[in-house]
């Protein structure tokens, strides 16, 4: 399979706890993107990368959050001290950048705070 | 900041219905994509449209981009129960080309 990889699937924690989530993107894109959503909303960006470099974060991204792409390959996004308003599917995709924007979604990390 | 607002937010139809869903943004769009996201899936990539007035085809579907780049709309021509799902339309404007700002989508369910 060589489409878009998260892990894990789901996570439940409680409230206070630090959460790490992963994403293998597709392996020729060198951009990766983190998206959250809740039920009945779209996808709501969180943050992105061109290669490791972080271009973009939200506004709305609380400093409890924080991405990193070490080597331009897979990403990770952390929770630190998670809430129950972080309760969410974190969607990750990629793009292979350079004019094509298609954004390649996988199947998230479903978390649930306690 | 951008907003991107989609109606109707939910739409029921009889299976060989047509369907219709807008999309319009706050801002001018450098482009503006499509997706589809089925029950307890993630989003699928539909179409691109990046020229004024573009319009696009695929079998069934037929994806307009506005004159003035700030609203779309997506059509199925005769629904079929394969095309139950939320569909989401995301725009990336010029100062923001890596970001897309997705609308909250419209969700269709089809009666057979």
């Amino acid at each position: 399979d060589t489409g878009v990889s998260q892990d894990p699937r789901h996570k439940i924690t409680k409230r206070g706890q630090n959460v790490t989530f992963r994403c293998d993107p597709i392996s020729e894109h060198n951009r990766l993107y983190w998206y959250r959503q809740t039920l009945g909303q779209g996808p709501e960006f969180l943050t992105y990368f061109q290669n490791e470099a972080q271009l973009e974060k939200s506004r709305l991204l609380s400093d409890r959050f924080s991405a990193e792409r070490p080597k331009g390959s897979f990403s990770t996004l952390e929770i630190q001290r998670t809430e129950q308003g972080d309760s969410a599917m974190y969607l990750c995709a990629s793009s292979f950048g350079r004019g094509d924007e298609k954004l390649f979604f996988g199947s998230g990390t479903q978390l649930s705070v306690l | 900041g951008q907003q991107v607002m989609q109606i109707p937010q939910y739409q029921h139809v009889q299976e060989g219905e047509d369907f219709t869903t807008y999309c319009n943004s706050s801002t001018t769009l450098s482009n503006i994509q499509w997706y589809k996201q089925r029950p307890g899936g993630h989003p699928v990539f539909l179409i691109q449209l990046v020229k004024s007035g573009e319009v696009k085809k695929q079998k069934r579907l037929t994806f307009q981009f506005g004159e003035a780049k700030k609203n779309s709309s997506l059509h199925i021509t005769a629904t079929q129960t394969t095309d139950v799902g939320t569909y989401f339309c995301a725009g990336r404007t010029r100062a923001n080309a890596g970001k897309s700002t997705f609308g909250d989508g419209t969700t269709l369910t089809v009666k057979p």
